[in-house]
């Protein structure tokens, strides 16, 4: 059974698009709930990460917004650049679960 | 800073033989991480290390995969009589403390078994 389910599962946009991406979760110990970033032959770096005490989490152009009662959270990236072009993994942990990841959303930001 | 380094970055077996993957984690981490990443997926945990305590290994596969962190710092990742279904990218990762602090991921290992 995934715990974590994420869609879409590829994203194409074009530069300066605001791509989001979806991410659902039944668990409800889940309390941590990072997105990660990962290029071809390299491995996920985390990019931004919320906990459920707050509904939107911005670090520079990489929003987070979290709904609780819904048990889902999402990824925009604002202003999309060719070089954001990755695939991008949801994750979420908590209490005595380990960190389980979503299935992945290829994203390719054209020129 | 040296960031979680994993070697080799390549490894090709034949079926049925034995394999050793090495996990350097960020000098310091407490908690160490090992991941199996199919093509096109999302990374599975495998096992979880504190210090040198295993303290979950839920995700092993079989009894055929066996991790050990014996000083609380480097780490392996040992596959006994490779299937074909064990080729993947391991992924090691170390964090400061627990699961739910930041886990800083290595490049990976693919391993490819003919």
């Amino acid at each position: 059974q995934q715990q974590v389910k994420q869609s879409p599962q590829s994203l194409i946009v074009q530069k300066g698009g605001i791509p989001i991406i979806n991410c659902a979760y039944e668990n409800t110990a889940f309390d941590y709930f990072p997105w990660y970033q990962q290029f071809p032959g390299k491995g996920p770096a985390l990019l931004i990460a919320i906990r459920p005490d707050v509904s939107e989490k911005k670090e520079g152009r990489f929003t987070i917004s979290f709904n609780k009662s819904a048990k889902q959270f999402s990824l925009h990236i604002m202003d999309s650049q060719p070089g954001d072009s990755a695939t991008y993994f949801c994750a979420a942990a908590g209490g005595s679960e380990k960190l389980v990841f979503g299935k992945g959303t290829k994203l390719t930001v054209n020129p | 800073g040296a960031g979680v380094s994993q070697s080799p970055r390549y490894k090709v077996a034949k079926r049925g033989q034995d394999v050793a993957l090495r996990c350097d984690p960020i000098s310091g981490h407490v908690s160490l991480f090992w991941y199996q990443q199919a093509l096109g997926q999302g990374p599975e945990f495998l096992t979880y290390f504190q210090n040198e305590a295993q303290l979950d290994k839920s995700g092993l596969p079989s009894d055929r995969f066996f991790a050990e962190r014996p000083e609380g710092s480097v780490s392996t990742l040992k596959i006994q009589r490779t299937q074909q279904e064990d080729s993947a990218v391991y992924l090691c990762a170390s964090s400061p403390r627990d699961v739910t602090d930041t886990q800083y991921f290595g490049p990976g290992t693919r391993l490819t078994v003919l």
